[in-house]
């Protein structure tokens, strides 16, 4: 069965102070993993896919990173507004649809 | 549209009732999935629809839900006889196509009560 597991559940960083998030994920032939990040009240908005393992992604103070077991999601220097809960989803195998994760919830103190 | 829109945003309902949920997704995207999001959970799917069909059902938790699409648009998720456990957000996504490898783009959801 395709799952998803992310870690920590909660993390709490002072303003500058880098950290990373991990996606372990099984899946029999994954066709992508995606990182979203969700606001309160809102929808899940995209940040990366990433397609093999090996493969890097950046954005501004985030980098996405992939193995052929987990993820990480490497936060550099996190600001307050950074704050918020990351999802990870993964595509693959016999499903048709993004299977989630329960998320990380990252809160950033100034 | 320029997004995913759903309606309402908030819907407060009494149990039993039957409650409506709308999606209206990116033009021209061909593929529309429901979700939900209870508290402390991850996204749970629902459905998926390819144009105006439904391929895949499996994720509805009960004969209680239903959902829709007309003219490979506007979809429209039904909950009759509400329960408390049905509270939750309840979110949609659109895609160009129904290969998940490019991603989904989601509305801001609807949160639904059931008191």
């Amino acid at each position: 069965e395709d799952q998803v597991t992310q870690s920590p559940e909660a993390l709490r960083l002072q303003e500058g102070e880098s950290s990373s998030l991990n996606c372990s994920y099984t899946v029999s032939g994954l066709r992508g993993l995606f990182w979203y990040r969700q606001d309160p009240g809102k929808g899940p908005e995209f940040l990366f896919t990433l397609y093999s393992a090996g493969e890097e992604k950046e954005k501004e103070r985030l980098k996405a990173t992939l193995t052929k077991k987990e993820s990480f999601l490497h936060i550099t220097a996190p600001k307050p507004e950074d704050s918020a809960t990351y999802l990870c989803a993964v595509y693959g195998g016999a499903t048709n649809k993004l299977i989630f994760g329960t998320g990380t919830l990252l809160a950033v103190q100034p | 549209g320029a997004g995913v829109s759903q309606s309402p945003s908030n819907k407060v309902t009494e149990k039993g009732k039957d409650v409506e949920l709308r999606c209206d997704p990116i033009s021209g995207h061909t593929a529309l999935y429901w979700y939900r999001q209870s508290l402390g959970q991850g996204l749970e799917f629902l459905i998926y629809f390819q144009g105006n069909s439904a391929p895949d059902k499996s994720g509805l938790p009960s004969d209680r839900f239903s959902a829709e699409r007309t003219g490979g648009s506007v979809s429209t998720l039904t909950i009759q006889r509400t329960q408390q456990e049905d509270s939750a957000v309840y979110l949609c996504a659109s895609s160009m196509t129904g290969e998940g490898v490019y991603g989904y783009t989601f509305g801001s959801g609807t949160r639904l009560t059931v008191v």
